[in-house]
């Protein structure tokens, strides 16, 4: 069955700090990638997707994302983070040309800034 | 303009209760979902509806039943309710659906549920 693993639960940080959440996913055949965000006591809300076309991917707030096919990877990354970043960071993978297809959020990873 | 929205937003009952969730969302969108956030922060999809009709239905306990009246409103009606159904419920939607390949989901708030 197709999986995403997001390894670090929670991350601290300092202010100005560079950043990166790892995502993997266990599925072998196309994918489509998303990153989303989900702020203390609010919804969730998209970061950045990846469809196909370059794989570094350029999201809001100056997060960015790339897919690594053969490491089945798509790692979140910000050169330098603000407290406003604190909030609970999710990966999802969709199948694409799958019968079953569905998103597959991952654990999630809580990512708290030290101002 | 809510694009996603839920009623009620917190929901706080006794076990053996019935109650229901409703979502609507005015983006014109095809496809609808309710997923199950656990205190874990775990995000599992529930159910998925497509114009009205059933697409996914996960292994969810059969006292939960979703109803799609039209494609604008999907609401989650729970029988019964347990311990362990205390979680947020978040409805989402997207333009087409998951089958289509390339699409995003639109999140709502979320309904905390606490059963007492």
């Amino acid at each position: 069955a197709q999986s995403v693993s997001q390894h670090n639960h929670h991350v601290i940080l300092s202010e100005a700090a560079s950043l990166e959440l790892g995502c993997n996913y266990s599925y072998g055949g196309t994918v489509n990638l998303f990153w989303y965000v989900q702020y203390p006591g609010q919804h969730l809300q998209l970061l950045l997707k990846y469809f196909s076309g370059d794989p570094l991917v350029k999201g809001i707030k100056g997060f960015e994302a790339e897919f690594i096919k053969s490491k089945f990877s798509f790692n979140l990354r910000k050169p330098s983070v603000q407290w406003s970043d604190t909030a609970e960071y999710f990966c999802a993978v969709n199948e694409v040309y799958s019968s079953a297809s569905k998103i597959i959020f991952g654990s999630g990873t809580r990512l708290s800034i030290r101002p | 303009d809510t694009a996603v929205s839920q009623t009620p937003k917190y929901l706080v009952t006794q076990m053996g209760n019935d109650k229901s969730i409703k979502c609507e969302q005015n983006l014109g969108h095809d496809t609808m979902y309710w997923y199950k956030q656990d205190s874990k922060k775990f995000l599992k999809i529930m159910f998925s509806y497509n114009n009205k009709e059933l697409i996914i239905n996960e292994t969810v306990p059969n006292r939960f039943s979703p109803k799609s009246p039209d494609k604008a409103h999907l609401n989650l009606h729970i029988n019964s309710l347990e311990l362990g159904d205390s979680a947020v419920y978040f409805c989402a939607s997207s333009p087409r659906g998951p089958l289509s390949g390339t699409d995003t989901q639109y999140f709502g708030p979320g309904t905390r549920l606490t059963v007492l």
